[in-house]
C-alpha cells in the first residue's frame, strides 16, 4: 500500500519569504501522480499543484512550485513570498496512475504566515 | 469546471436519527465519486469508494450498515449515516474526479460538519 509522509506538523514564515513543505512517499509503482492540496480554515480543499511521476521537470503554478525527486520519493513544495493568505494546512497526496483510484493523503502541515 | 457540490454544509442531529449527505458533480459526470471523513487537526481518512450502479467499496474499519453510500445517478452520491451517535460527530468530504483532466486531481465539495448530540 502506498503510505504519504509529511514531517513536519507545523512550519512558520515571514511575510514575503519563502518556505518549504517537505513530502515523502513509499511506492512500488513507477507512475503516479503527486498533489499538493490547500485547507484553509474555511475547510475547503483546494488543488495547489500537481505533478506527474512521468515527467521529469518540476511543477510551477506562480509562487507555487515543487521539487520532485523520483529516486528519493520526495515531493516538497516551495511558497515563494509569502502572504497572509496563504496560511492554512497543506497535505502532500499521492494518486495511482491507472483506474479511478482515491488520494492518499499525509497528514499535514499547519503553515502560519508572520506579518 | 469540475464543480462538486455537498449539502447540507452543516447539520446537527440527535443521537439515534440518521443524517443523509448529498455530494452532486455540477458540471461533469462522475461514475465513481470518494467520501473522506476528517477528524479535527487530521488528516482525510478515505471511508468508501461510490460507484454509479453498484455496491460501495468501503475501507477497512469502516462500518457498511452504519455509512450507507448510493450512486443512484452519474452526478449524484448520497452518504446516510444512520443511527448517529456522539461519536460519528466529524467533518465529511466527498469528491470527484473529472475523467480525461490532466494529472488527475480530485474535485472536492466543500464538506458537511456533522455534529451529533
Amino acid at each position: 500500500a502506498q503510505t504519504v509522509t509529511q514531517s513536519q506538523p507545523e512550519m512558520s514564515v515571514q511575510e514575503a519569504e519563502t518556505v518549504t513543505l517537505s513530502c515523502t512517499y513509499d511506492t512500488s509503482e513507477s507512475d503516479y501522480y503527486l498533489f499538493w492540496y490547500k485547507q484553509p480554515p474555511s475547510r475547503q480543499m483546494i488543488l495547489v499543484i500537481r505533478q506527474e511521476a512521468y515527467k521529469q521537470q518540476n511543477a510551477t503554478e506562480n509562487r507555487f512550485s515543487v521539487n520532485f525527486q523520483k529516486a528519493a520519493k520526495s515531493f516538497s513544495l516551495k511558497i515563494s513570498d509569502s502572504q497572509l493568505g496563504d496560511a492554512a494546512m497543506y497535505f502532500c497526496a499521492y494518486r495511482r496512475l491507472t483506474g479511478n483510484t482515491p488520494l492518499v493523503f499525509g497528514k499535514g502541515t499547519r503553515l502560519s504566515v508572520i506579518a | 469546471g469540475a464543480v462538486v457540490s455537498q449539502h447540507p454544509s452543516w447539520v446537527i442531529c440527535k443521537s439515534g436519527t440518521s443524517v443523509k449527505i448529498e455530494c452532486r458533480s455540477l458540471d461533469f459526470q462522475a461514475t465513481t465519486m470518494f467520501w473522506y471523513r476528517q477528524f479535527p487537526k487530521q488528516s482525510l481518512m478515505l471511508m468508501a469508494t461510490s460507484n454509479e450502479g453498484s455496491k460501495a467499496t468501503y475501507e477497512q474499519g469502516v462500518e457498511k450498515d452504519k455509512f450507507l453510500i448510493n450512486h443512484a445517478s452519474l452526478t449524484l452520491s448520497t452518504l446516510t449515516v444512520t443511527s448517529a451517535h456522539p461519536e460519528d460527530s466529524s467533518f465529511y468530504i466527498c469528491s470527484a474526479r473529472l475523467s480525461g483532466e490532466g494529472g488527475s486531481p480530485l474535485h472536492f465539495g466543500n464538506g458537511t460538519r456533522l455534529t451529533v448530540t
